[in-house]
């Protein structure tokens, strides 16, 4: 039972230009939609976040966007630098009780052209 | 402050023997989170605890055990290794409701 779709494993876009990053999810149950993005060799980071009550959320050249109806999830760097290549996976979090669970996507592979 | 280390950061393993990864952090979260990445497989869930002394099956369990020593320490253990458990490991820590922090990682390999 796959609960997170990220078709496109990869993305290559100019550098000064937008990348759109998207994940599509299943269980309508999540809390909390957040992207993390993971150098190689290197552990992955929190990036951004939104909660289930907003549909917009930014932090500088990031910006998440969460449709409900769709369920849809959006990450959108503007504009994209070659410090952003990457791999991005969307995670959906899940509070049940004591317990918080993060459910990942595949991950999305960015390359930022100089 | 450290955020969430891990030990070793690489280990080649014979099928069969056994080993166990620590992991510690020093941010006082009560949750702490076991994954394997494999590529194009994402992150996934092996076991987690959501405060000193309980643990949780994830995803993917099998092969493996793990100990919430105290409320900074969450180690791994493989009994018996065998190459399907060739990946990455990231341990991860969080309060509930809150976004995980990771580790970098270790490397195994099972030959």
């Amino acid at each position: 039972d796959q609960q997170v779709k990220q078709n496109s494993p990869s993305l290559s876009v100019q550098e000064g230009r937008i990348s759109i990053l998207n994940c599509d999810y299943t269980n309508s149950m999540f809390d909390y939609f957040l992207w993390y993005k993971k150098y190689p060799a290197e552990g992955p980071t929190f990036l951004i976040s939104i909660s289930s009550i907003k549909d917009k959320n930014e932090d500088g050249r990031f910006t998440v966007f969460l449709n409900k109806s769709a369920k849809h999830l959006s990450l959108h760097i503007v504009p994209s630098q070659p410090g952003d290549s990457a791999v991005y996976f969307c995670a959906f979090l899940g509070v049940t009780g004591a317990n918080s669970k993060l459910t990942f996507g595949k991950g999305i592979t960015l390359s930022v052209r100089p | 402050n450290a955020g969430v280390t891990q030990t070793p950061k690489f280990q080649v393993l014979k099928t069969g023997q056994s080993m166990t990864l620590q992991c510690a952090q020093d941010m006082n979260h009560n949750s702490m989170y076991w994954y394997r990445q494999d590529p194009g497989m994402g992150l996934r869930l092996i076991y987690y605890s959501a405060s000193e002394g309980t643990t949780d099956k994830g995803e993917v369990p099998n092969g493996y055990n793990v100990s919430r020593l105290n409320k900074r320490e969450f180690s791994l253990r493989l009994e018996s290794a065998a190459p399907s458990q060739t990946s990455v490991y990231f341990c991860a820590s969080s309060e509930i409701g809150y976004e995980q922090f990771f580790g970098p990682g270790t490397r195994l390999t099972v030959l």
